[in-house]
């Protein structure tokens, strides 16, 4: 089985600020990685698939890039509508998500 | 609009047994993978179940496989997930989710779940 790694656990940042979110595969998961974000009481949202297509309505302040193990999600200029929890997802082999990010507001 | 809406989370006993149901919409029901995806409380997401377009092929993950069974109903355009033995740990919210299409595809759209709770 895969297992992803996601770092750090929680995070805190001012408004404006960039952001970035790692995770890391147990193996090669050939950019087969989304990314998910998650609001209290909400659905996860889809953000981003293969590594770096963003879904349609996602802003481009969000990026994402990554091959091979090693992955990253990126926001730039935090704005308050994006405070929530981000996940990591492979779905290279079955699906396995990372633990999650709490971005937080400094 | 794509919907989804589960339905049947509530109050069981360790051991008992629990069948989730998830009624679609707004979009062609027979022609995506669906899935079961949970979350304990204040903690992560767990991928818990993945049906292909027929029914004929299922995954699970080693924590659930050989206790829950997914299953659908392509002309009723339901999405199922019977649970049996089941044990405090399973104790989430349970989501059901579309595939943005068949195997090695993600997560597209997601219900508001429905909140299993195990305990005596």
């Amino acid at each position: 089985d895969i297992q992803m790694t996601q770092s750090p656990p929680s995070l805190s940042a001012s408004l404006g600020d960039k952001v970035t979110i790692t995770c890391q595969a147990s193996q090669n998961i050939n950019k087969y990685i989304a990314w998910y974000q998650q609001k209290p009481g909400k659905a996860p949202r889809l953000l981003i698939r293969y590594t770096s297509t963003l879904e349609s309505g996602t802003p481009s302040r969000f990026s994402g890039s990554g091959s091979g193990r090693d992955y990253s999600f990126s926001i730039s200029n935090v704005e308050s509508e994006d405070i929530a929890s981000y996940y990591c997802l492979q779905y290279d082999n079955l699906w396995t998500f990372g633990g999650g990010t709490k971005l937080e507001l400094k | 609009e794509v919907q989804l809406v589960e339905s049947g989370g509530g109050l069981v006993q360790p051991g008992r047994s629990l069948k989730l149901s998830c009624a679609a919409s707004g979009f062609t029901f027979s022609n995506y993978y669906m899935a079961w995806v949970r979350q304990a409380p204040k903690k992560g997401l767990e991928w818990v179940a993945t049906i292909s377009t027929s029914g004929s092929r299922t995954y699970y993950p080693d924590s659930v496989k050989g206790r829950f069974t997914i299953s659908r109903d392509n002309a009723k355009s339901s999405l199922y997930l019977q649970m049996n033995s089941l044990k405090s740990e399973d104790t989430a919210t349970y989501y059901c989710a579309r595939h943005s299409g068949y195997y090695g595809s993600p997560f597209a759209y997601w219900g508001q779940g429905t909140l299993v709770t195990v305990s005596s």
